[in-house]
């Protein structure tokens, strides 16, 4: 079946690192998605990783892919009160057809505090 | 460019009414997807259109919600007789094909049903 769990909240202060934890179901997954929703916005792609690979390092922002245990993680140095958010796993199983249905879990709540 | 928009940002109805829930992709994307997120929880599949063609409608709840695609840009999200279950955000985001590429989502139409 297909189902991505992520912890609920997750509260930092700021300046320290700030790690999103995620586990997903679908071996077949090409693609593993991290997106960021604000209050009142839409989904902002944050960063993504081929399953191809173990790590991806963008700015302030690092991806660790285990495939073996299907879990996926964000680690966000240095978080800042912008980074206040809300942070989405997805997933991007092989369907026939091809096209890229996401799978999303329910999103993890960060909470940056001085 | 613009990016993707909706209408209406709000939308508060009576249980047992229609409404229609309107997404303006961004110009020339082909791939069009609608989510439900209700509230607390991530996003759930509702319907993707390839053009102006629905190869998958899955998602969708019942039959009281149907969409459609004219002209490869706009898409209507009708939902008949509406529920109260039904209350959440409806998003909407369109990518410039079906296959990997990003998907760019709307601000999303917040519906409440009374």
């Amino acid at each position: 079946g297909e189902d991505v769990e992520q912890s609920l909240f997750l509260s930092v202060r700021e300046g320290d690192s700030s790690v999103i934890n995620c586990t997903y179901t679908d071996s077949s997954s090409t693609y593993l998605y991290w997106y960021k929703q604000e209050p009142g916005a839409g989904l902002q792609l944050l960063t993504y990783i081929f399953s191809n690979m173990d790590m991806k390092q963008d700015q302030r922002l690092t991806v660790l892919l285990n495939k073996k245990d299907k879990h996926l993680s964000l680690r966000i140095a240095d978080t800042q009160t912008g980074d206040s958010a809300i942070y989405f796993c997805a997933e991007s199983p092989l369907f026939s057809g091809g096209y890229n249905k996401l799978i999303f879990g329910a999103g993890t709540r960060l909470a940056v505090h001085p | 460019g613009a990016g993707v928009s909706q209408s209406p940002s709000n939308k508060v109805t009576e249980k047992g009414k229609d409404v229609e829930l309107r997404c303006d992709p961004i110009s020339g994307h082909t791939a069009l997807y609608w989510y439900r997120q209700r509230l607390g929880q991530g996003l759930e599949f509702l319907i993707y259109f390839q053009g102006n063609s629905a190869p998958d409608k899955s998602g969708l709840p019942s039959d009281r919600f149907s969409a459609e695609r004219t002209g490869e840009s706009v898409s209507t999200l009708t939902i008949q007789r509406t529920q109260q279950e039904d209350s959440a955000v409806y998003l909407c985001a369109s990518s410039l094909t079906s296959g990997s590429d990003e998907q760019f989502f709307g601000p999303g139409t917040r519906l409440t049903v009374l």
